[in-house]
C-alpha cells in the first residue's frame, strides 16, 4: 500500500527546543517537499528537494533545517529560532521533473508552548 | 507575479446548489492549473487538474474552466453534497513547484 506517513500526528514541545518530523514516502518519488500551513492560509513552501543529497529553500525557510539522505525519507527540523512554530506541518511527493501531481501526508500538528 | 489569487474565502451553498470558487494568475510561464480538496485535519488530495490547452475539464461532478486570455480558472461542483464540504486550493505550477492559493472553505447545507 504506497503512501507517504508522517509522525507523529501530534506534538507538543516547550519553547527552546529542537524538534524533528519526520516523512517517509514508499512511491519511488524523486522529489519531496515540506510545507506549513497557518489556520487561514494557503500552503507555504519551507524546502524541498528533488534528488538525494540535495535540497533547496523555500519561500519560508527560516528556522527549519532539512536532510535528505536516502530517497524514501525527508525529515524536517523546528528549530529554536522559528519565531512562530506553532503550524499543521505537510509532506508531500511527486516525480521528478514536474509539474506533477504531489501526494501529501497526513500531516504533523505542532504546538510550542 | 508568482501569486495565485483565490475567492472567495468561504463559501456556502445548499445541497444540489453549484458552488462555484475562482483563481487568477498573472505569470504566463504557469501550464499546470491543479485543484486540491482537503478536509480537516488531513492532507490535501488532487482533485482534478488542467493544462492551458484546452478551456474545460470534466471529472465526475467537478469541472475546470480555464480562460488562458483571461488568466483565471474556476472550480465548479455540480450536484453538492454534504460530503463535498472541505478546503479547497488551487494552484499553478510552470516545473515542479506549485503556487498555491488561500484556499476557500466550502460547506454545503444538507
Amino acid at each position: 500500500d504506497g503512501g507517504i506517513t508522517q509522525s507523529p500526528k501530534y506534538l507538543f514541545r516547550k519553547e527552546g527546543q529542537n524538534v524533528t518530523l519526520s516523512c517517509e514516502q514508499n512511491l519511488n518519488h524523486d522529489a519531496m517537499y515540506w510545507y506549513r500551513q497557518d489556520p487561514g492560509q494557503g500552503l507555504r513552501l519551507i524546502y524541498y528537494s528533488q534528488i538525494v543529497n540535495d535540497f533547496q529553500k523555500g519561500d519560508i525557510a527560516e528556522g527549519y533545517s532539512v536532510s535528505r539522505e536516502k530517497k524514501e525519507s525527508f525529515p524536517l527540523t523546528v528549530t529554536s529560532a522559528q519565531k512562530n512554530p506553532t503550524a499543521f506541518y505537510l509532506c508531500a511527493s511527486s516525480q521528478q521533473g514536474g509539474p506533477y501531481e504531489q501526494y501529501f501526508g497526513p500531516g504533523t500538528r505542532l504546538t510550542v508552548t | 507575479q508568482q501569486q495565485v489569487k483565490q475567492s472567495p474565502q468561504s463559501l456556502i451553498v445548499q445541497k444540489g446548489g453549484i458552488p462555484i470558487i475562482n483563481c487568477a494568475y498573472e505569470n504566463t510561464a504557469f501550464d499546470y492549473f491543479p485543484w486540491y480538496q482537503q478536509f480537516p485535519g488531513k492532507g490535501p488530495a488532487l482533485l482534478i487538474a488542467i493544462r492551458p490547452d484546452v478551456s474545460e475539464k470534466k471529472e465526475g461532478r467537478f469541472t475546470i474552466s480555464f480562460n488562458k486570455s483571461a488568466k483565471q480558472f474556476s472550480l465548479h461542483i455540480m450536484d453538492s453534497q454534504p460530503g463535498d464540504s472541505a478546503t479547497y486550493f488551487c494552484a499553478a505550477s510552470s516545473n515542479y513547484q506549485l503556487i498555491w492559493g488561500a484556499g476557500t472553505k466550502l460547506i454545503i447545507k444538507p
